[in-house]
């Protein structure tokens, strides 16, 4: 059972629009949510982190919203450049563990045209 | 700082042959991890640490063992590789925060 979903395998946006990642989530007692960039022939990189008692963080172009009832969070690029072409993960954590292990799922293929 | 390294960058084995995937971190952090990643699968955790001398099962470590002797470094091995084991396979180690895991830049390994 995936606990962290990515429905949308693929996104293709216009360079200066906004680009809109969606990830679904099954367990409720994820406390933070995290995103990760991956660049073929790379390994993730984080790009951006929110916390189960935030629902946004911002850091420059990139804005996470974190829906509690719904159990979705989105991740928001504006605007879009081409540089952001990249695969981007959602990953969730059970941060007050003692693992620190990250549960990811399986990706959305960001293509931003010129 | 180097960050997370991994040796090597590519293998090839064939099916039955053993080797071990080396990761080396400069962080100073507590906890390691092996991932590996098939298409359409996403990242899943084979085997972690949470300190030096200690290992844990994640989700899919059947088919290989681990050691993390030294706390900078994570052992992965595969004592007799086979083709479901072609994949390409990250590291990453980070302190008890919020802020994520660093991952280094894989190791592509084919099994034919």
């Amino acid at each position: 059972d995936q606990q962290v979903k990515q429905n949308s395998p693929s996104l293709s946006v216009q360079e200066g629009r906004i680009s809109i990642l969606n990830c679904d989530y099954t367990n409720s007692m994820f406390d933070y949510f995290l995103w990760y960039k991956k660049y073929p022939a790379e390994g993730p990189t984080f790009l951006i982190s929110i916390s189960s008692i935030k629902d946004k963080n911002e850091d420059g172009r990139f804005t996470v919203f974190l829906n509690k009832s719904a159990k979705h969070l989105s991740l928001h690029i504006v605007p879009s450049q081409p540089g952001d072409s990249a695969v981007y993960f959602c990953a969730a954590s059970l941060y007050g563990g003692a693992t620190n292990k990250l549960i990811f799922g399986t990706g959305t293929l960001l293509a931003v045209q010129p | 700082n180097a960050g997370v390294t991994q040796t090597p960058k590519f293998r090839v084995l064939k099916t039955g042959q053993s080797m071990t995937l080396l990761c080396a971190q400069d962080m100073n952090h507590e906890y390691m991890y092996w991932y590996r990643q098939d298409p359409g699968m996403g990242l899943r955790l084979i085997h972690y640490s949470v300190g030096e001398g200690t290992t844990a099962k994640g989700e899919v470590p059947d088919g290989y063992n681990v050691s993390r002797l030294k706390k900078q470094n994570f052992l992965l091995g595969l004592e007799s590789a086979a083709p479901s084991q072609t994949s390409v396979y990250f590291c990453a180690s980070s302190n008890s925060s919020p802020f994520g895991q660093f991952f280094g830049p894989g190791t592509r390994l084919t099994v034919l």
